[in-house]
């Protein structure tokens, strides 16, 4: 069955650092592939997508990049922030028909000051 | 303004009971989702439509049924509740069903069964 892996543990890292979070999926060929970022209490928000033929996007200070042959994305975060402190999830998706993205776990990143 | 709304916010309520979660969207999309978010935090879709129909119908117990009046609103209506059914259950919507639209959610809906 298709299954969507993010680091479970989560992510701390010094401000001003880059903050870089992994993304694997088995079992899947997305077409796509979004980064939502979720506050405690609060629905995702989206952040970025990306499509099987692009390697890498980039806004502003955000990062995602796509390797259809590792099965993986990988997501940047430069110059990092204490506001930037989130769980972010990746979703891969549409492959035909219903456009249906499956969402990972998420990692937790905290920016320390 | 917001842009997908979801009521109520909180919902506590005893096993065996029936209840409604509604969503609206002010966005002009076609497409809207009902997704259910596990206390280990897993988001999994449960159901989408597009233009009232439904095109999305993951393994979900029959007790759930959505209901689509219009493209601006989903309702998600559940029967005979049961503890399992505790969750965060949050409404999104996307401008269509392409898969290179972006999906913006409401707040969620924290079910909790007793």
């Amino acid at each position: 069955s298709q299954k969507i892996e993010q680091n479970s543990e989560a992510l701390n890292i010094q401000e001003g650092k880059t903050a870089t979070l992994t993304c694997n999926y088995t079992n899947y060929s997305p077409a796509y592939l979004q980064w939502y970022r979720q506050d405690p209490g609060r629905g995702p928000v989206f952040l970025l997508l990306i499509r099987e033929n692009e390697k890498e996007k980039r806004k502003e200070r955000l990062k995602v990049t796509f390797d259809t042959t590792l099965k993986q994305s990988l997501f940047h975060i430069t110059a990092s922030q204490p506001a930037d402190s989130a769980t972010y999830l990746c979703a891969p998706g549409g492959t035909s028909g219903t456009y249906k993205y499956i969402f990972g776990t998420g990692t937790r990143l905290k920016v320390l000051a | 303004d917001t842009a997908v709304s979801q009521t109520p916010k909180y919902l506590v309520t005893q096993m065996g009971n029936d209840k409604s979660i509604k969503c609206e969207q002010n966005l002009g999309h076609d497409t809207m989702y009902w997704y259910k978010q596990d206390s280990k935090k897993f988001l999994k879709i449960m159901f989408s439509y597009n233009n009232k129909e439904l095109i999305i119908n993951e393994t979900v117990p029959n007790r759930f049924s959505p209901k689509s009046p219009d493209k601006a609103h989903l309702n998600l209506h559940i029967n005979s509740l049961e503890l399992g059914d505790s969750a965060v259950y949050f409404c999104a919507s996307s401008q269509n069903t392409g898969g290179d639209y972006e999906q913006y959610f409401g707040p969620g809906t924290r079910l909790t069964v007793t």
